[in-house]
């Protein structure tokens, strides 16, 4: 079993849509939790981070997180074609040095 | 700016080559770290360094031998490169006093090996 699954996608909505992207993770280890934006042909950005169970959110975005099941969520409200890319969650225990765990990441695409 | 800088960005070689990258931050971090992204976007960490010392040392072939100079670069030598080394490959830094560990990615080098 992977330690973290992603659903590849592609996923593709209206804009304006809602958009939900999902993980799931197999070690309770983990801690700290987050989603990375990355567009075609450049680096992954940081978007959002947590490590606590529940919901933290950021403008348009908000990132929610059950560590009883082991999932995490991203919510984009009123998506918009600038959101299109590719959005991994990355997970990592707590504590110094410890790795951070990618998953394959969901590509997007918001059609105008 | 402040940021992850790569070079070179694109790379195309012949099998059986030696080629380095190398990586630069000027965000005042102390960890680095290489990580290849193969083509189906899977992004895999190979090695990390914090204050130049080498501190996650992944199952990577001894072909690939990274060495950090300083604590603000990190560079990545391939010997005899083959087919499977085309990839992306990012550097990464952070700050490990960070509680997230949040890592800044550079660009990216995009390696062909032909």
């Amino acid at each position: 079993q992977k330690e973290v699954e992603q659903d590849p996608g592609p996923l593709s909505v209206p804009e304006g849509a809602i958009v939900s992207l999902n993980c799931t993770y197999s070690n309770s280890a983990f801690q700290y939790f987050m989603w990375y934006r990355q567009y075609s042909r450049k680096g992954p950005e940081l978007l959002m981070y947590t490590y606590s169970s529940g919901n933290k959110e950021d403008g348009r975005f908000t990132a929610q997180v059950d560590k009883s099941s082991k999932y995490i969520s991203l919510f984009i409200r009123d998506s918009q074609p600038s959101d299109s890319a590719t959005y991994l969650c990355a997970i990592r225990p707590s504590g110094g040095y410890q790795k951070v765990t990618f998953g394959t990441g969901t590509k997007l695409q918001v059609i105008p | 700016d402040t940021a992850v800088s790569q070079t070179p960005k694109y790379l195309v070689t012949q099998m059986g080559n030696d080629k380095s990258i190398k990586c630069e931050q000027n965000l005042g971090h102390d960890t680095m770290y290489w990580y290849k992204q193969d083509s189906k976007k899977f992004l895999k960490i190979m090695f990390s360094y914090n204050n130049k010392e080498l501190i996650i040392n992944e199952t990577v072939p001894n072909r690939f031998s990274p060495k950090s100079p300083d604590k603000a670069h990190l560079n990545l030598h391939i010997n005899s490169l083959e087919l499977g080394d085309s990839a992306v490959y990012f550097c990464a830094s952070s700050q490990t006093s960070g509680v997230g560990n949040e890592q800044f990615f550079g660009p990216g080098t995009r390696l062909t090996v032909l």
